[in-house]
């Protein structure tokens, strides 16, 4: 079956630095999102990887290895707003994506 | 250029009722996904609408039905409503790019949601 794994919950500072991770399991790979989700909103896009390597976008960064089925999400200097949901989608051979549960995460100053 | 736009944004139903929510897709976007997604959960998959036809269909009860319109704008009707239904939907839509052999899918935008609240 179809699984996308990611932690429920985290907590960071303020200024600091967070990685959330992600793996998968699909039938088929065309690429893997990063959305946010603040609570009673709908997701926004954060970031695309179809390749392996690095994406870098400002404060953020995420990272893919398709070998490992594994990506992860990188905040940098923290900031208050950023506390919110975080979902990792795979987009699978049938270019459906499939998400995950989330993962919440709580900023403290 | 308008988003994805969603309507209604709040709705309270009793059981066994039913409903209809519809989505707008954002300019340029011809592909309309729905998702339930119940509190504090990740989006589940109720069905992908391309062409005015159903093209995927996650693992939801025939309850659930929907429709294309000629413009890509979409409904999603739930029929015989159950507690079990309340939940946000959410409606995303992208578009299908075709580049010789490859079919990359943009990003998905989504609406702002519809609350539904069953009672």
């Amino acid at each position: 079956g179809q699984n996308i794994d990611q932690p429920t919950e985290m907590t960071a500072t303020e200024g600091a630095i967070v990685q959330i991770n992600c793996t998968y399991q699909t039938s088929g790979f065309n690429g893997l999102f990063w959305y946010q989700q603040h609570a009673g909103e709908a997701p926004t896009f954060l970031s695309y990887n179809v390749l392996d390597g690095l994406e870098e976008k400002g404060r953020f960064s995420s990272f893919l290895s398709r070998s490992k089925g594994y990506s992860y999400l990188l905040l940098k200097e923290l900031q208050m707003k950023d506390s919110a949901s975080y979902l990792c989608a795979c987009m699978d051979s049938n270019y459906q994506l499939i998400w995950g549960a989330g993962t919440k995460l709580i900023i403290k100053p | 250029d308008a988003g994805v736009t969603q309507s209604p944004t709040h709705l309270i139903k009793t059981r066994g009722q039913q409903v209809t929510l519809r989505c707008s897709p954002k300019s340029g976007h011809d592909t309309v996904s729905w998702y339930q997604q119940a509190l504090g959960q990740g989006p589940q998959f109720i069905f992908q609408y391309y062409e005015e036809e159903e093209r995927q269909r996650g693992n939801f009860p025939d309850r659930f039905s929907g429709h294309q319109f000629p413009n890509y704008s979409s409904e999603l009707n739930v029929n015989a409503l159950l507690l079990g239904d309340s939940a946000l939907y959410l409606c995303a839509t992208t578009a299908l790019v075709t580049d010789t052999e490859i079919r990359m899918n943009t990003e998905a935008f989504f609406g702002q949601g519809t609350r539904l609240t069953v009672v």
